[in-house]
């Protein structure tokens, strides 16, 4: 079974400093695909940022990038210039590739932004 | 385009009743997942339904059931409520084939059960 770990259960930044959220998984398959959730105080889950395995270039999405590392099974997050809006519980979220729309997610680590 | 919605937002409800959840996808979106949502648990998987059926499920006991009508909208039924139910369950709506792996989460319902 895939387990995805998050270490760092809580994490605090200094507004535009930058931050990085780590996470780790576990798997036996070689395609798959790693997310990065946003959830704030509404609730709401927001994708942040999404890897596929096959891909060896690492995802960005404006401020929000990852480190990839296939291998070592790791998948972190980098959030720069970091703002008060990015203050949320953050998620990793591992799904395998194929007609299987199942999310595996890790315990969350919550992101405070100091002004 | 309208996302995803999931009603009621909040629901008190006594042990041993039972409760139906609606979560309404993305128009063109047909595949709907279910998760549940607890401090002590995090967030796990309970089932997705594609086309009107059951692709995967979680390990919830059999009180967890749910179903998916012709529009894609989906609904979860928990039977004989326990206090341990109580939870935010999230849904989620995807294409459910193709390239385009995103799921898109509704606001989730509140469960309180007393």
């Amino acid at each position: 079974a895939q387990t995805v770990t998050q270490s760092q259960p809580e994490m605090s930044v200094q507004e535009a400093e930058t931050v990085t959220l780590s996470c780790t998984y576990d798997t036996s398959e070689s395609d798959y695909y790693l997310f990065w959730y946003k959830q704030p105080p509404s609730r709401q889950m927001i994708l942040v940022i999404r890897q596929e395995a096959y891909k060896q270039q690492n995802a960005t999405e404006n401020r929000f990038s990852v480190n990839f590392q296939k291998a070592a099974k790791s998948f972190s997050l980098k959030i720069s210039d970091s703002q008060l809006g990015d203050a949320a519980m953050y998620f990793c979220a591992y799904r395998r590739r194929g007609s299987n729309y199942k999310l595996t997610f890790g315990k969350g680590t919550l992101l405070t932004v100091n002004p | 385009k309208a996302g995803v919605t999931q009603t009621p937002r909040y629901l008190i409800k006594t042990r041993g009743q039972q409760v139906t959840l609606s979560c309404s996808p993305i128009s063109g979106h047909r595949s709907v997942s279910w998760y549940q949502q607890t401090p002590g648990q995090g967030l796990q998987f309970l089932f997705e339904y594609f086309s009107e059926t059951q692709r995967n499920k979680g390990n919830f006991p059999g009180r967890f059931s749910g179903r998916q009508f012709s529009n894609s909208r989906s609904e979860m039924n928990v039977s004989t409520l326990e206090l341990g139910d109580s939870a935010l369950y999230l849904c989620a709506s995807s294409p459910g084939q193709g390239p385009n792996t995103e799921a898109f989460f509704g606001q989730g319902t509140r469960l309180t059960v007393v």
